[in-house]
């Protein structure tokens, strides 16, 4: 199956700050990834598929301009939380492989 | 997006015994999926199924795709300890693509 890799695993950034995460497809080359969010005690939530070489689509009530998505290559893509606040606060998880369905270990985001 | 109703919430068993949980959708999925997440890690593929009425085991894993493509059923027989996590069901529906739909998750407790 494929081997999605995920960096940072834990990531603490003070408020109004930017944090990138990174989401690698190690052994498939994807033209789409996806990326969930997850609040503790609670369920995945999709945020936004992404497409390599063109925009993102995000889901609904996701803010694209606070959520920025770049899949610049096939093996690469890339959340960027901007402006981050306390709310930001959770569990990223991206996803990868033919059909989507192999997970990253996810990324623990602290905003203080 | 739309949550799958997953039942039960959580479950405390001894080892050994046999473990159901099931999730059901008001929507037609084509695509039904079983994940499990351990503690700060991203969710693990147990068992996918593609076809009303499939039937598929994964060692002590047995996972069913509903004849009325609304619901699905995982089965765990003969409970050990490293069994312990969170169980989510997926769905992938006709309309959507790859996007994947969770339910909200069986916290599952096995008492040694």
């Amino acid at each position: 199956g494929a081997v999605v890799s995920q960096h940072p695993s834990w990531v603490i950034c003070k408020s109004g700050t930017s944090v990138k995460i990174e989401c690698r497809s190690l052994d498939f080359q994807a033209t789409t990834m996806f990326w969930y969010r997850q609040f503790p005690k609670q369920s995945l939530m999709l945020m936004a598929t992404s497409n390599e070489g063109s925009k993102a689509t995000y889901e609904q009530g996701v803010e694209k301009d606070k959520f920025l998505i770049n899949h610049a290559s096939l093996t690469l893509s890339t959340l960027t939380v901007t402006s981050a606040h306390p709310e930001d606060s959770s569990f990223y998880i991206c996803s990868s492989g033919r059909d989507g369905y192999t997970f990253g270990s996810g990324t623990r985001l602290t905003v203080v | 997006g739309q949550q799958l109703n997953q039942s039960p919430q959580s479950m405390f068993i001894q080892e050994g015994e046999d473990v159901s949980m099931n999730c059901t959708s008001s929507s037609i999925f084509n695509t039904w999926l079983w994940y499990k997440q351990d503690p700060g890690e991203g969710p693990v593929l147990l068992i996918a199924l593609y076809k009303a009425g499939e039937l598929t085991s994964n060692g002590r894993l047995t996972a069913q795709f509903g004849i009325t493509r609304k619901d699905s059923f995982l089965n765990i027989s003969a409970s050990i300890p490293s069994d312990v996590g969170i169980y989510f069901c997926a769905g992938r529906r006709e309309t959507s693509g790859s996007r994947l739909t969770f339910g909200e998750g069986t916290q599952l407790t096995v008492n040694p």
